[in-house]
């Protein structure tokens, strides 16, 4: 089976510009994860998605960060404006359904802000 | 929340030797599932073991093993006859269904393998 699809694999941006990423999660998988990778850190959790809908934007700072899931396959995070501190990897993953199992991870975007 | 800590930031060893790796999580939960993910330069996390707290067995997959002690809250694992495509970082992670099977990471330890 296709793996999580991400793009684009690598983005430079000044700061206060805009940004978006776009993961594709394997087909049936109902729920996807977004998650930013600082360099030296684990990944952290920034949103979970049930099909379209919204499970955990907790973690999600909302004022400059936007993600949505349309039709429940796609989903695409934004960042507007970037600051310097959102240099990371972007990880997306997706399960079969909410488990412990069958997580697979895309390869992620490496956002690099100057 | 639950918190994962690595302590080693980094770990060397030589090929074909054995490497353990510690990691230590906080939880109150009694049932949960602890992971061993292997992050390459490529980024892709890529899943080596998992082991779930009500099995008392200890996980193993190949050359990888785990010593998951329950009371001790302590989950490490340990790489036999190292090989150079070992090399990665590896990250030790929780989750449970109270919080609804999100994973939860920990910081991450560098291994390289010398040849």
């Amino acid at each position: 089976e296709a793996g999580v699809a991400q793009s684009p694999r690598y983005k430079i941006i000044e700061k206060r510009q805009s940004v978006a990423f776009w993961c594709n999660p394997i087909s049936g998988h109902a729920t996807l994860y977004w998650y930013q990778q600082i360099l030296g850190q684990g990944p952290k959790l920034l949103i979970q998605f049930q099909n379209n809908g919204v499970v955990d934007d907790s973690q999600l700072p909302k004022d400059r960060f936007s993600a949505e899931r349309l039709k429940g396959v796609d989903s695409t995070l934004k960042i507007q404006p970037a600051k310097l501190e959102d240099s990371a990897v972007y990880l997306c993953a997706s399960s079969l359904d909410r488990t412990p199992y069958g997580y697979t991870f895309g390869s992620g975007t490496r956002l690099t802000v100057v | 929340a639950q918190t994962v800590t690595q302590s080693q930031p980094e770990m060397s060893v030589q090929e074909a030797e054995t490497v353990t790796l510690s990691c230590t999580y906080d939880t109150s939960e009694n049932n949960y599932y602890l992971f061993w993910y292997k992050q390459p330069p490529s980024r892709q996390m890529i899943l080596v073991i998992r082991q779930e707290a009500y099995k008392q067995q200890n996980a193993t997959e190949n050359r990888f093993s785990v010593n998951f002690q329950k009371a001790a809250k302590s989950f490490s694992l340990k790489i036999s006859d190292s090989q150079l495509g070992d090399t990665a970082m590896y990250f030790c992670a929780f989750t449970s269904r109270d919080n609804d099977y999100k994973l939860s990471f920990g910081a991450g330890t560098t291994v390289t393998v010398r040849a």
